[in-house]
């Protein structure tokens, strides 16, 4: 089974508008849950993570997400988008299983911010 | 300080041909991470050092591959022989504490094997 998902392989906004990028899990017991963005030819970058306490975590670059455990849902967000952050963006889990700590990407989504 | 540093950027080699990809990894950070990424499999984790011991070497292929990690700020991935399929984007990520912090990622190196 699969650990995260990303939904949408592509997701097109226009610029000021709200953006929403979906990631979902699948795991038992306490994920830790990140986000990472992806600029055209260089590494992933991180963005902001969830271990424990406030549900809505901010990060880097005005974004924020809402850890959503009755949804098993970790949804990244921002207010107003940019022309520049266009670009791939990943979701991760990790969590605990048998003793050893596991990790997932998702597949990733393209978001594009179109001016 | 300086990131994690990826060399080569590009590698062009033949098929048949062995490759070494080379990384080191933030000072002071204990977990590393290598990873390919193509674009039919997405990003992958290939193996997974802490301490310089390898904890997880799941991800990786088949024996072509291997990564070694002589020590906390030096490792390699070794592709041996290479084939057409292993061209990717390979990726070294490093952080304290492993898989459940933040990884910090190197620029990647291109590998494109004719």
């Amino acid at each position: 089974a699969q650990s995260v998902a990303q939904p949408e392989d592509q997701v097109n906004v226009a610029e000021g508008n709200p953006l929403t990028v979906k990631c979902t899990y699948s795991v038992s017991g306490n994920p830790y849950l990140f986000w990472y963005v992806q600029y055209p030819n260089r590494g992933l970058q991180f963005l902001l993570k969830y271990i424990t306490g406030d549900n809505l975590v901010k990060g880097s670059y005005g974004f924020e997400a809402e850890f959503n455990k009755s949804q098993t849902s970790f949804h990244l967000k921002k207010p107003s988008a940019l022309v520049s952050d266009s670009a791939l963006y990943f979701c991760a889990v990790s969590y605990l299983q048998g003793g050893a700590n596991n990790l997932f990407f998702g597949t990733g989504t393209r978001l594009t911010v179109i001016p | 300080d300086a990131g994690v540093i990826q060399s080569p950027r590009h590698e062009v080699t033949e098929m048949g041909q062995e490759v070494t990809l080379r990384c080191k990894p933030i000072s002071g950070h204990n977990s590393l991470f290598w990873y390919r990424q193509t674009m039919m499999r997405g990003l992958e984790l290939l193996i997974y050092f802490n301490n310089n011991v390898p904890i997880d070497d799941s991800g990786m292929p088949e024996d072509r591959f291997s990564a070694k990690m002589p020590n906390a700020s030096f490792s390699t991935l070794k592709i041996q022989p290479s084939e057409p399929r292993d061209s990717a984007v390979y990726f070294c990520a490093s952080t304290w504490g492993g898989k459940g912090y933040e990884q910090y990622f190197g620029p990647g190196t291109r590998l494109t094997v004719t």
